[in-house]
């Protein structure tokens, strides 16, 4: 069971590049989300959707886009790449326990902007 | 939005207890939560308390909530190395049709022999 699947592990992109972080699930959960990790600030949500087709903004969305095209999929792009998204990116999904939320989580995306 | 608040740092001998202190402020959480972060990867859920109860144990963890002054610990007793890792609390508040994760800064536990 593959779980939360993030591709690439690493990246280094120059200021301006674009591209996309891929996220994958293959447990049928409905909500996604995009976190970033930053030292001493926990993870801030970028990006979340409650299902196929929707998706809304988080905390701190900009300068990043999301599809959810299918359930399984969940890609984060950046559109214009700048040093301040230098971080760490987690993709998370989760399925509903009445009012639990028990997230699954990617290995990561450690993303360097120079 | 609110805001869960952690001290970032904590070292412990190994054997002895360790306590993970963490405050939030959205007084109607349902569930609080403590993940746990090992190097290099992403995190996975440890445990969870009903914000109804005031203390929950499993094997080496004990969660304690003090929901009137908004405070949740996470003990977890004869500490090893191999629980260094970060801790991050998280509550869940509804917004608009989802229900969301906010998490605290993380706490870097670090076990010395």
């Amino acid at each position: 069971n593959a779980g939360v699947t993030q591709t690439p592990k690493f990246q280094v992109l120059k200021t301006g590049q674009s591209m996309t972080l891929q996220c994958a699930q293959d447990m049928n959960h409905e909500y996604m989300s995009w976190y970033r990790q930053d030292p001493g600030m926990g993870l801030r949500l970028i990006h979340y959707s409650v299902g196929a087709g929707i998706t809304d903004q988080g905390e701190v969305p900009n300068g990043y886009n999301v599809s959810r095209s299918t359930t399984e999929d969940f890609p984060l792009r950046l559109l214009s790449a700048a040093p301040s998204q230098t971080s760490v990116y987690f993709c998370a999904s989760s399925y509903s326990r009445g009012l639990t939320t028990e997230a699954f989580f990617g290995q990561g995306t450690r993303l360097t902007v120079v | 939005g609110e805001d869960v608040e952690q001290s970032l740092f904590l070292s412990v001998r190994e054997g002895d207890s360790s306590v993970i202190n963490c405050t939030y402020t959205d007084s109607s959480s349902t569930y609080l939560y403590w993940y746990k972060q090992e190097p290099g990867a992403g995190l996975q859920l440890l445990t969870y308390i009903f914000s109804n109860m005031d203390m929950k144990q499993d094997q080496r963890l004990t969660v304690l909530l003090n929901k009137k002054d908004k405070h949740l610990s996470l003990r977890i007793a004869d500490t090893q190395t191999g629980d260094s890792a970060i801790y991050f609390c998280a509550e869940t508040i509804s917004s608009g049709s989802a229900r969301q994760l906010t998490f605290g800064s993380g706490t870097q536990l670090t076990v010395l022999p």
